[in-house]
């Protein structure tokens, strides 16, 4: 399954809102799709699970969508720690694909 | 405290070989799959594959496959990636992470990952 992101960048300001979209070839098995965010030097962090489940200690402005092929990660409020690039990965058939990533730069 | 803790930094030269590890603890290691995800340099995450160490069952990418392999030692608590002619397109950070499980005991998502390791293949 190949997963594609859009934009792939995307440059806004704090207090603003962020929607990523991640589009899959294919449908995505009972929403096993995953967020995860990378900041520079850093390994990944996972977000989102089963599309719309937030991982433990991710704070409720992250908010999760979609299903079958259309999934967004929305961002209601941005905030300085937030820019980052985000990464969408499907879990539900082998190989567990990413998309290419976004990054969410400041304006 | 749950945490993978990756080996250091490795320069090698194009044909060696080499073998990263990555060792669980704060967690039953043997119950969880392991994954291992790439990142060149600037590039984004590529999924590599998955085993798990209760009885080294394994899932990979045809992209990796022949490339590197993957395999674990239960009894210490360790993933290894190993690679036995290193090329320089293998340049990158590899990253282990933990594979969870939903409600169902279906994989889920990766909760916890490694800090990476930097493999550098330069003549």
């Amino acid at each position: 399954i190949v997963l594609t992101q859009s934009p792939g960048t995307l440059s806004l300001s704090p207090g603003e809102r962020a929607t990523l979209s991640c589009r899959a070839s294919q449908s995505v098995r009972s929403n096993y799709l995953a967020w995860y965010q990378q900041k520079p030097g850093q390994a990944p962090r996972l977000l989102m699970f089963g599309a719309s489940t937030r991982a433990t200690g991710i704070p409720d402005r992250f908010s999760g969508s979609g299903s079958e092929t259309d999934f967004t990660l929305t961002i209601s409020r941005l905030e300085p720690e937030d820019f980052a690039v985000y990464y969408c990965q499907q879990y539900g058939t082998s190989p567990y694909t990413f998309g290419q990533g976004t990054k969410l730069e400041i304006k | 405290e749950v945490q993978l803790v990756q080996s250091g930094a490795e320069v090698k030269e194009p044909g060696e070989s080499l073998k990263i590890s990555c060792q669980g603890s704060g967690y039953s290691f043997s119950d969880y799959w392991i994954a291992w995800v790439r990142q060149m340099p600037g590039k984004g995450l590529e999924w590599m594959g998955i085993i798990y160490p209760g009885d080294s069952d394994m899932r990979d990418s045809p992209s990796f496959r022949g490339q590197v392999s993957m395999s674990t030692d239960k009894s210490i608590g360790t993933a290894y990636l190993q690679w036995s002619s290193l090329k320089a397109s293998d340049t990158a950070i590899y990253y282990c992470a933990r594979v969870s499980r939903d409600n169902r005991g279906h994989l889920s998502a990766y909760d916890i990952w490694g800090r990476g390791t930097m493999v550098t293949v330069s003549s």
